[in-house]
């Protein structure tokens, strides 16, 4: 069964500390797709990134870096030096190939990241 | 670049009316899904249209139906509205079924 676990409920940060968000999942599929999305408090779910699973390759765009590492089934998103504006509610997502229908997302319960000014 | 675009972004109703959503998909976009997000809780799905046919249902209430229509646009219907159906509607659409998601503003229902 799918599931995507985001342990850590809440976590408040002053600006400019490193912040790292985990994501731990499960799936019985060897391909299959990880995904964070950002929303902010106006309510918007706003995509991040997009890994899959023949690709461990990590990835940083900006402030943002991505690690992703299948031996211990984790997706890991951090952010450097972080900003009043990254408060916001991150989500983790996975979704595996249907044996019918659409590659629909299994969500974590989010993270709440709060940055202090 | 165009959005998903969802009408209205608000909706007030009482306990047993009807309500319908609107989505506008990303053009070219083959497949539209539709989320549920209560309050404090992460999106879970409901159904999705690949093509303008129902591909997948989620944990979609009897109450609801969706469409698609023949210019993509989709509309999901929810009849005898409960106090427990107030939540945030979202939809999103994706290029390919693999690709991510791109989501609506989302449309906050509020049953009273």
């Amino acid at each position: 069964a799918q599931k995507v676990t985001q342990a850590q409920t809440e976590i408040s940060v002053v600006e400019k500390e490193d912040v790292t968000l985990d994501c731990v999942y499960e799936t019985r599929d060897t391909t299959y797709y990880l995904f964070w999305y950002k929303q902010p408090p106006s309510g918007e779910l706003v995509f991040l990134i997009r890994r899959n699973s023949f690709d461990e390759q990590n990835e940083i765009s900006g402030r943002y870096s991505w690690n992703f590492q299948k031996s211990t089934s984790s997706f890991n998103f951090t952010i450097t030096a972080s900003q009043v504006v990254d408060s916001a509610v991150y989500f983790c997502a996975l979704s595996e190939p249907p044996t019918s229908g659409t590659y629909k997302y299994i969500f974590g319960t989010g993270t709440r990241l709060k940055v202090l000014a | 670049a165009a959005g998903v675009i969802q009408s209205p972004r608000h909706l007030i109703k009482e306990k047993r009316e009807t309500a319908t959503l609107k989505c506008y998909p990303i053009p070219r976009h083959d497949t539209v899904y539709w989320y549920q997000q209560g309050p404090g809780q992460d999106p879970q799905f409901l159904i999705s249209f690949y093509e303008k046919m129902q591909s997948d249902k989620g944990s979609i209430p009897d109450r609801f139906s969706a469409q698609q229509f023949s210019d993509y646009h989709s509309e999901l219907n929810m009849s005898s509205l409960e106090l427990g159906d107030s939540a945030l509607y979202f939809c999103a659409s994706s290029l390919r079924g693999w690709d991510e998601q791109y989501f609506g503003p989302g449309t906050r229902l509020t049953v009273t």
